[in-house]
Parts: C-alpha cells; structure tokens; sequence
C-alpha cells in the first residue's frame, strides 16, 4: 500500500539556520512520483519539486536541495540559511504511475516556523 | 500562471444544509481534485474528475457528490451536511499529458467550512 511518512509535526528554528524535512515513503511499485508542496499561512500550496523513480539525482534550486534515496525510501528536504517567508506547512506527496488517474497520497505535513 | 480559483475562502452553515463549493481554474487542465485537510490528517482525496462530465471516488467519498458540467469548473456538493465535515476544502487541477503524467497539481487557496 503506498504511505508516506513526515515524522516531525512541528520544527522550529532560528533565521539563517539550515533545517531538514524528513520525508519515507512506501509503494510496492517500480514506477513512481514524489513530489514536496509547500503551503504558507495563506492556505494555498505551491508545487515544488516533482522526482521520477528512476532519477536519484540530487536537485539545489537556490537555498533549497533534495536529497532523495531509493535504498531507504527518502526524499528529504533541506532549506539552506533559513528565512521567515519559509515558514509554512511542508508536505511531501507520492504518485505512483499504475494507478488509473493521478492519485496523489500526501504525507501529514511538516509546520516549520523559522523564528526572527 | 495557472489560477485556480474558490468561491469563498470561509463559510458557516448549518446542519443538514446543502452546501455547495465551487471551484474554476483557467489553464484548460484535464484534471480537477477535491481534498480536504485536517490537522495530522494531510490531505484526503474526495473526488476526482478527468474530463467533463466523468468522476472518480477518492478516499473519502462517503456524504459528498460532484459536479463537472465544463471544463473549467468542479463542484463539490455535501448533500446534507454533518459537523464531521468542518474542514478546510482544497481544490486542485493539472495538466493530463498522456495516460500517466503525474503532473503538479496546481491549489486553490481553499475553502475553510464550518458547519455549526
């Protein structure tokens, strides 16, 4: 069954710190789609990054990078030299490719508050 | 950019009331959601629509129905609303690029329904 796991509830740091988003997923498929939304006070969430299964390259888009491992299935998230405008709920979500629409499973979300 | 827009971002109803919300994106994507999000929960799929007229049950279907008569707009419906169904309700659509595309999902920015 596919399930995906943000163990931390809530984070908080200070502006400037880097921080991690953890992120374990299950899916008894090959073939599949990971994706991190980001949902500031506001209530609408952003899309992020998409990831197919079969590409384990690393991705960095300014302060953020994705690290993402097959062999423990993890896609963490990490924000480099944190800011208050990065406060926001944070969900990680997968997609498996088999199913016959584009069922998207989200994890229970991850509330960082990064503190002045 | 693709807009995604909801009728009211907050509404009080009352029990046993028929509640409709309203959702209409403007980039001509194949695909509407329905979620609702509640804490620890992450997002839950009601349901899902591909084409105009077509619907698909989610995850929690059970008090609700649908309603795609164009493209451009998805409606949910709670036929008779209970107190269990206080929630924030999210719409989303995408792109559908072949049979499997497992494109991003573009969000409204929600609809917080209180049902008293």
């Amino acid at each position: 069954a596919q399930k995906v796991t943000q163990a931390q509830t809530e984070i908080s740091v200070v502006e400037k710190e880097d921080v991690t988003l953890d992120c374990v997923y299950e899916t008894r498929d090959t073939t599949y789609y990971l994706f991190w939304y980001k949902q500031p006070p506001s209530g609408e969430l952003v899309f992020l990054i998409r990831r197919n299964s079969f590409d384990e390259q690393n991705e960095i888009s300014g302060r953020y990078s994705w690290n993402f491992q097959k062999s423990t299935s993890s896609f963490n998230f990490t924000i480099t030299a944190s800011q208050v405008v990065d406060s926001a709920v944070y969900f990680c979500a997968l997609s498996e490719l088999k199913t016959s629409y584009d069922k998207v499973i989200f994890g229970p979300g991850t509330s960082l508050s990064v503190i002045p | 950019d693709v807009k995604v827009t909801q009728s009211s971002r907050y509404l009080v109803k009352r029990t046993g009331e028929k509640v409709f919300l309203e959702c209409v994106q403007d980039m001509d994507h194949e695909n509407m959601f329905w979620y609702r999000q509640d804490p620890g929960l992450g997002l839950r799929l009601i349901y899902f629509s591909y084409d105009v007229k077509m619907k698909e049950k989610g995850d929690i279907p059970e008090g609700y129905s649908v309603s795609r008569e164009k493209k451009e707009r998805f409606s949910l419906i709670l036929e008779s609303a209970s107190t269990n169904q206080t929630s924030m309700y999210l719409c989303a659509s995408s792109f559908l690029e072949g049979r499997y595309s497992n494109q991003p999902q573009h969000f409204g920015d929600g609809t917080r329904l209180s049902i008293l």
